[in-house]
C-alpha cells in the first residue's frame, strides 16, 4: 500500500553540527509534504513544508529537498543546537489528512 | 494568540470507564482530526470533520466517537476503554494543506 517511511529511527549528531533526516514515500501522486517536530510529551510541530513542483525550500536554519525521481524526501537542519533535540516525522498530504512516517530520532550530542 | 488546546493534558481512567477528551481551537479552522499516538509510533488518525461532515477511518474501532458541536469544538468519547487504548491523543486543525495540532492529553487507562 501507499506509505511514506523514514530511513533512520536514531541519529546523533554534535552541537553544531549539519543534521539530514530522509523519507521516502511510495505515492507518486504526494504533491505536498510536511515536516514536524515533536519534543518529548508534546503535539507535532510544523516545521517546513514543500509543494511537488518544488525541489528545494529554505527555512530559518532548516532546508527540505525533494526528490520526485526517486520519491525521497530530506530535512536538513544547520548548526544543530540541544534544543532540536526531538523526533521528526515527514507527512504526506496526497488526501485530506496526514499520513505519517514511522519517525527519526534526533539526539544531539553537546 | 490562536492556537489549538487540548483539555485535560493527562487523564486515567479505569478498564470500561467512559471517557471524553476536548479540543478547542480559536483559528477558525474548518476541518478538525483526531488522532491516537502510542508511545515511540507515528499519529494515526482515527477520524476528522471537514465542517460537520464526519469521516471515519476504516480501521477506527467501534470504541472511539466523536462529536463536533460548533466550529471551534470537537470531542472524542472512548465509551469503555481498554489497556491497549493507553495513548496520546492529539487535535489537530487546518483549513488548507498544512494541519496544526494541539498539545495532546495524555490517556492512561487502569
Amino acid at each position: 500500500g501507499e506509505s511514506v517511511g523514514l530511513h533512520l529511527p536514531t541519529l546523533s549528531v554534535q552541537e553544531g553540527d549539519n543534521s539530514i533526516i530522509n523519507c521516502a514515500y511510495s505515492n507518486s501522486a504526494s504533491d505536498y509534504f510536511i515536516w514536524y517536530k515533536q519534543e518529548s510529551g508534546k503535539g507535532p510541530q510544523f516545521i517546513i513544508d514543500i509543494r511537488s513542483n518544488m525541489d528545494k525550500r529554505q527555512g530559518q536554519r532548516v532546508t527540505v529537498l525533494l526528490n520526485k525521481t526517486v520519491k525521497h524526501l530530506s530535512l536538513q537542519i544547520a548548526a544543530t543546537q540541544p534544543g532540536d533535540s526531538a523526533v521528526y516525522f515527514c507527512a504526506d498530504t496526497g488526501r485530506r489528512a496526514l499520513t505519517f512516517g514511522s519517525g527519526t530520532r534526533l539526539q544531539v550530542q553537546p | 494568540d490562536a492556537m489549538v488546546i487540548q483539555n485535560p493534558r493527562y487523564q486515567v481512567t479505569q478498564f470500561g470507564k467512559p471517557v471524553t477528551l476536548s479540543c478547542s481551537q480559536t483559528l477558525n479552522h474548518n476541518v478538525m482530526y483526531w488522532y491516537q499516538q502510542k508511545s515511540s509510533q507515528a499519529p494515526k488518525l482515527l477520524f476528522h470533520y471537514y465542517d460537520k461532515d464526519f469521516n471515519n477511518e476504516a480501521d477506527t474501532p467501534d470504541n472511539f466517537q466523536s462529536r463536533r458541536p460548533n466550529t471551534s469544538f470537537c470531542f472524542l468519547d472512548i465509551r469503555s476503554p481498554g489497556l491497549g487504548d493507553t495513548a496520546m491523543y492529539l487535535c489537530a486543525t487546518s483549513r488548507a494543506d498544512t494541519q496544526y495540532f494541539g498539545p495532546g492529553t495524555r490517556l492512561t487507562v487502569l
